[in-house]
């Protein structure tokens, strides 16, 4: 069955830091691939989404995401933090079967100033 | 990116009674609809799939009688919470997509159902 890990439920970093959020999935064939960011009471927004192609993807608001097939994984980067970048954090990967989505587990990111 | 608009934001009501949640592509045809549940400090778990003009395909633990999906037309869904108990209260969502599993979904904002 298909699933996906976040294995940070949590992480603080400093604003101006270096961000990446770790996502590993598991799926029989090739994976849709998605990130989400969530704010406090609100419904979700795409940050980014891999299909195929160049395994580096490029999202809103700065953050890129890297595709590792070797390693089933799909981590999210931001080179530098932003105070507003704080938010629940949603990888997921979409079913062959009508395209529902699986979700991680979330991580939390705070952000110090 | 399209718009889903969710409409109640946030809903009271009394124990026994039923609340429906709207669900609504404006500027696109969703052949396809998720509801999702949320809860606190949780990821959001899938409740049902609804494909217009179909019934809805509901996941395993979810009692279909108690959570009624529609989807009449290619822009709206409901999700109705029959006979609703204070374990109901939670975060719901749902997203739209047009087609296909390579398609993006989007996303409404949420609805806080808080059953007193």
């Amino acid at each position: 069955a298909q699933s996906v890990t976040q294995p940070d439920i949590h992480i603080t970093v400093s604003e101006g830091a270096s961000l990446e959020l770790r996502c590993n999935y598991s799926y029989g064939a090739t994976p849709y691939l998605f990130w989400y960011v969530q704010s406090p009471g609100q419904g979700l927004q795409l940050l980014l989404k891999y299909f195929s192609g160049d395994t580096l993807v490029q999202g809103i608001k700065g953050f890129e995401a890297e595709f590792k097939r070797s390693q089933s994984s799909f981590n999210l980067r931001k080179p530098s933090v932003h105070w507003s970048d704080a938010a629940e954090y949603f990888c997921a990967v979409v079913t062959i079967q009508g395209g529902k989505l699986i979700f991680g587990q979330g991580t939390e990111l705070s952000v110090k100033p | 990116g399209a718009v889903v608009s969710q409409h109640p934001s946030r809903v009271i009501c009394k124990s026994g009674t039923s609340v429906k949640i709207e669900c609504r592509s404006l500027d696109f045809q969703a052949t396809t609809m998720f509801w999702y549940r949320q809860f606190p400090k949780k990821s959001l778990m899938l409740m049902a799939t609804s494909n217009e003009g179909s019934k809805a395909t509901y996941e395993q633990g979810v009692e279909k009688d108690k959570f009624l999906i529609n989807h009449a037309s290619l822009t709206l869904s409901t999700l109705t919470v029959t006979s609703a108990h204070p374990e109901d209260s939670s975060f719901y969502i749902c997203s739209a997509s047009s087609s296909g599993a390579d398609t993006e979904a989007f996303f409404g904002q949420g609805t806080r159902l808080t059953v007193v």
